[in-house]
């Protein structure tokens, strides 16, 4: 069964500093990828997503994520941060025809201090 | 904007009772889901659902049941609230299976 794994469960950074949030999954078979942000007391939404074709991906406020099938990773980055990304960071796996069904990383709380 | 509504934001209940959480989406979506948020665990699936009247189990479906007798409408019920299901519950829907998931806002029970 597909299972994803975020390697840090808190990170906490100062104002402008860049940042990396880990994620790795565990089958090599045809997925799509996901990174949803949650802010403080709202639902989820989407950040980005690999689909198909090129490997790097991009947020509109300047998140990147790139998919590596070798290593099975969709790591999220971030060159400068601001306090405004403070949030919880949640990478997921949904694999071809299961109707949307996606498993989730455990999150990881980013903290952006000034 | 795809809007998914949850029928509460906080909600308290004690041991024992039966409760619906309520779902509405209005981008007749075919899919929608529900989770639960628990801190370090992530979101969990408990039931998903493909088309009016159809309902899978996912991860965590124990103690929990479902109905969409509407295609914007998915109910979670719990037919005897116990302790362990104190967290957050998520619902979310999507129009296909490589698509965005939509979530609403989340509905905070505590079982006492």
């Amino acid at each position: 069964a597909q299972s994803v794994t975020q390697l840090d469960s808190q990170v906490p950074v100062f104002e402008e500093a860049p940042v990396e949030l880990r994620c790795n999954y565990s089958s090599s078979v045809s997925v799509y990828l996901f990174w949803y942000v949650q802010y403080p007391n709202q639902g989820l939404q989407l950040l980005l997503k690999y689909l198909s074709g090129s490997t790097l991906v991009e947020s509109i406020n300047g998140f990147e994520a790139e998919f590596n099938k070798s290593q099975t990773s969709f790591h999220l980055r971030k060159p400068s941060v601001h306090i405004s990304d403070t949030a919880e960071y949640f990478c997921a796996v949904s694999d071809y025809n299961q109707g949307g069904k996606l498993i989730f990383g455990q999150g990881t709380e980013l903290s952006v201090k000034p | 904007d795809v809007k998914v509504t949850q029928s509460s934001r906080y909600l308290v209940k004690r041991t024992g009772e039966k409760v619906f959480l309520e779902c509405v989406q209005d981008m007749d979506h075919e899919n929608m889901f529900w989770y639960r948020q628990d801190p370090g665990l992530g979101l969990r699936l408990i039931y998903f659902s493909y088309d009016v009247k159809m309902k899978e189990k996912g991860d965590i479906p124990e103690g929990y049941s479902v109905s969409r007798e509407k295609k914007e409408r998915f109910s979670l019920i719990l037919e005897s609230a116990s302790t362990n299901q104190t967290s957050m519950y998520l619902c979310a829907s999507t129009l296909a299976d490589q698509e965005t998931q939509y979530f609403g806002p989340g509905t905070r029970l505590l079982v006492l």
